[in-house]
């Protein structure tokens, strides 16, 4: 199993500022993926982040937006660049336990409030 | 990976069982059903997962029907904390490793 913790838990933030949302893992992982959840709504893949290489980004989202960084194999961070309102949503990490995993595990979330 | 149909939501009492269904018309041979659910100001967490034959763990059972094309989570005694949204995923066993994608779940409500 994995236990990961992110920081801040949750944050209210000023349109046109940025939030670097961090995520911490108890035990090294290769794959760590970053989600977004609007309010009321399921989870949407934003990226995910392999160690030593670029950060792979689903349709609907770019690099300049969300930058991530992965410097290790048990750190990763999310940035929201620029918010606006509709930035408000829960943010979550998560990772596979191993490449033949068949769990994902989750943070609990940053919870951001745009205003 | 194929896609799934849950009911939007879903009421049970406390200390009933609890049956939360999921259609998958089109899963393939090498699917997994997957189930997570999402606590509260949580982020989700596994439950349970099977291919063909039901499945048990300390949390639920997993029925699958014999031509896989539907699936059901069953919570034996369910309890307030069980008051969450389930999600039943299909994942194809050669992209383990990588993310779920998750569709919009049942949210379950359980009366005291």
């Amino acid at each position: 199993s994995a236990v990961i913790s992110q920081k801040p838990s949750r944050d209210i933030c000023q349109r046109g500022t940025s939030l670097t949302i961090q995520c911490q893992v108890d035990s090294q992982v290769t794959m760590m993926f970053w989600y977004r959840q609007q309010p009321g709504q399921s989870l949407t893949l934003i990226a995910t982040a392999n160690q030593g290489s670029e950060a792979t980004y689903e349709s609907g989202f770019v690099i300049d937006k969300f930058p991530i960084s992965r410097p290790n194999l048990t750190f990763s961070t999310l940035t929201v660049s620029n918010m606006s309102p509709e930035d408000s949503s829960i943010y979550l990490c998560s990772v596979a336990a191993g490449p033949s995993s068949y769990e994902q595990y989750f943070g609990p979330g940053t919870r951001l409030t745009v205003t | 990976d194929a896609k799934t149909t849950q009911p939007n939501s879903m009421e049970s009492n406390e200390e009933e069982p609890v049956h939360l269904p999921c259609n998958h018309s089109t899963i393939s041979g090498t699917d997994y059903i997957h189930w997570y659910r999402q606590l509260p100001s949580q982020g989700p967490e596994y439950v349970i997962h099977g291919l063909t034959s039901n499945v048990n763990n300390r949390m639920a059972s997993l029925a699958i029907a014999e031509d896989r094309k539907s699936s059901t989570l069953i919570l034996h005694r369910a309890t307030l904390r069980d008051a969450a949204v389930y999600y039943c995923i299909l994942r194809d066993k050669r992209n383990y490793g990588q993310n779920f994608v998750f569709g919009p779940g049942t949210r379950l409500s359980v009366l005291p």
